[in-house]
């Protein structure tokens, strides 16, 4: 079945550094990829649809210019968090659809802890 | 307006009992499609069933059951006979590919604890 790889599993940062992470579909082309955030005992929110070769499409209230996606590739999107903040510490998860089977079928990656000190 | 809507925040069950995980949702479209996901403590989302508007035969898999009703926009999930590797959040989401919009927009979900 499709596969997304997303990397790191879990990452600590100092605060006003940068992070990045990579989201991968392993043996499928995706012309999209979203990105979720979840705060504890939160439900996924959407923060932003990552287009092949194109520029993110952002929800309201998510600054785009904190959180840079580039999808340069059909099987690579990523998402950096700029100047981080312990406000930002969030679980962070991208999820993939299929360009050619298309099927409404969304693939999840496993999701990036992030904290923030 | 919240589009999925799992009123039940925290349920929990002694071992064996069944329970249902209720979903309401809202759309305006005629195509659509609903999932329900699982969430165990180390995050990752497992996909469980993933149901059109056009197919509103229940579908049992297992000890899992879904029942969807587009009458009263429900499409509730059940568990017979739970197991503590049930515990779990739950999320009912909705995709609305006549929008455009693609994305899927997730309940708050409920959080189940089966109590051995």
């Amino acid at each position: 079945g499709a596969v997304v790889s997303q990397h790191p599993s879990w990452v600590i940062c100092k605060s006003g550094t940068s992070v990045k992470i990579e989201c991968r579909s392993l043996d499928f082309q995706a012309t999209t990829m979203f990105w979720y955030r979840q705060f504890p005992k939160q439900s996924l929110m959407l923060m932003a649809t990552s287009n092949e070769g194109s520029k993110a499409t952002y929800e309201q209230g998510v600054e785009k210019d904190k959180f840079l996606i580039n999808h340069a590739s059909l099987t690579l999107s990523t998402l950096t968090v700029t100047s981080a903040h312990p406000e930002d510490s969030s679980f962070y998860i991208c999820s993939a659809r299929d360009s050619v089977q298309f099927g409404v079928g969304y693939t999840f990656g496993s999701g990036t802890r992030l904290t923030v000190v | 307006a919240q589009k999925v809507t799992q009123a039940q925040t925290e349920i929990s069950v002694v071992e064996k009992e069944d329970v249902t995980l209720d979903c309401v949702y809202e759309t305006r479209d005629t195509t659509y499609y609903l999932f329900w996901y699982k969430q165990p403590p180390s995050g990752e989302l497992v996909f469980l069933i993933r149901r059109n508007s056009f197919d509103e035969q229940n579908e049992i898999s297992g000890r899992y059951s879904w029942n969807f009703q587009k009458s009263t926009s429900s499409f509730n999930f059940t568990i017979t006979a739970s197991q503590v590797v049930d515990s779990a959040v739950y999320f009912c989401a909705l995709s609305e590919p006549q929008t455009g919009a693609n994305n899927l927009f997730f309940g708050t979900g409920t959080r189940l604890t089966v109590i051995p």
